[in-house]
């Protein structure tokens, strides 16, 4: 059965403080990638990584960083953390290739800044 | 410019009855993919049905299918016989072939009346 799993369901941080999510995949994908959702906008990519070391910016990269040190592994940062950071956090994979290749989602960080 | 829109927010519909979620999209790229998910209360989010731009036929998979009309970039959900478990949100999808990334519409929160 594939799986995405990630570090954390819920995590509760200060403001200012460094945060690391982390995604574990065993579907040996190429692809990672890391969303934000909130009410009323969908999902908003921040980063994605198409191979080991390779990273890309999403559409809302500021304030974040990733890091993709293994094929299995992506991990998103909050430099410093902020309130207005504060949202549901979905990592996902998929192959490469293919057009009809579906992103498999992990069950998602809610994360709340104080 | 929205890429992706899904103009209900919210729908209630009675149970056995079917249900039709609405997908309009935009691109200039002749080539390409659209997905629906669903989201139930728990988060995590599920594949349900692909349709690609040059599929001849209509998507299907077991209650779902997808109504493509590819004149009017639309790519609607179909649910037969609407069950409790498929109150969730469902979100629309597409993929250019030009590009890694999924742009996501806002979603639609459906609720399955007894």
């Amino acid at each position: 059965d594939v799986k995405v799993t990630q570090s954390s369901r819920y995590l509760v941080k200060r403001t200012g403080e460094k945060v690391f999510l982390e995604c574990v995949q065993d579907m040996d994908h190429e692809n990672m990638f890391w969303y934000r959702q909130d009410p009323g906008l969908g999902l908003r990519l921040i980063y994605f990584s198409y191979d080991v070391k390779m990273k890309e910016k999403g559409d809302i990269p500021e304030g974040y960083s990733v890091s993709r040190e293994k094929k299995e592994r992506f991990s998103l940062i909050l430099e410093s953390a902020s309130t207005n950071q504060t949202s549901m956090y979905l990592c996902a994979s998929s192959l490469s290739g293919r057009l009809y290749n579906e992103q498999f989602f992990g069950p998602g960080t809610r994360l709340t800044v104080l | 410019a929205q890429k992706i829109t899904q103009t209900q927010p919210g729908m209630f519909v009675q149970e056995k009855e079917a249900v039709t979620l609405d997908c309009t999209y935009d691109t200039s790229d002749p080539s390409y993919g659209l997905f629906w998910y669903k989201q139930p209360s728990s988060g995590e989010m599920i594949f349900l049905i692909y349709q690609g731009s040059y599929d001849q036929q209509n998507a299907t998979e077991g209650r779902y299918s997808l109504n493509f009309q590819k004149a009017r970039k639309s790519a609607n959900l179909v649910i037969s016989a609407s069950q409790l478990g498929d109150s969730a949100m469902y979100f629309c999808a597409m993929r250019e072939d030009s590009n890694y990334q999924l742009i996501w519409g806002a979603g639609t929160k459906l609720i399955i009346k007894p």
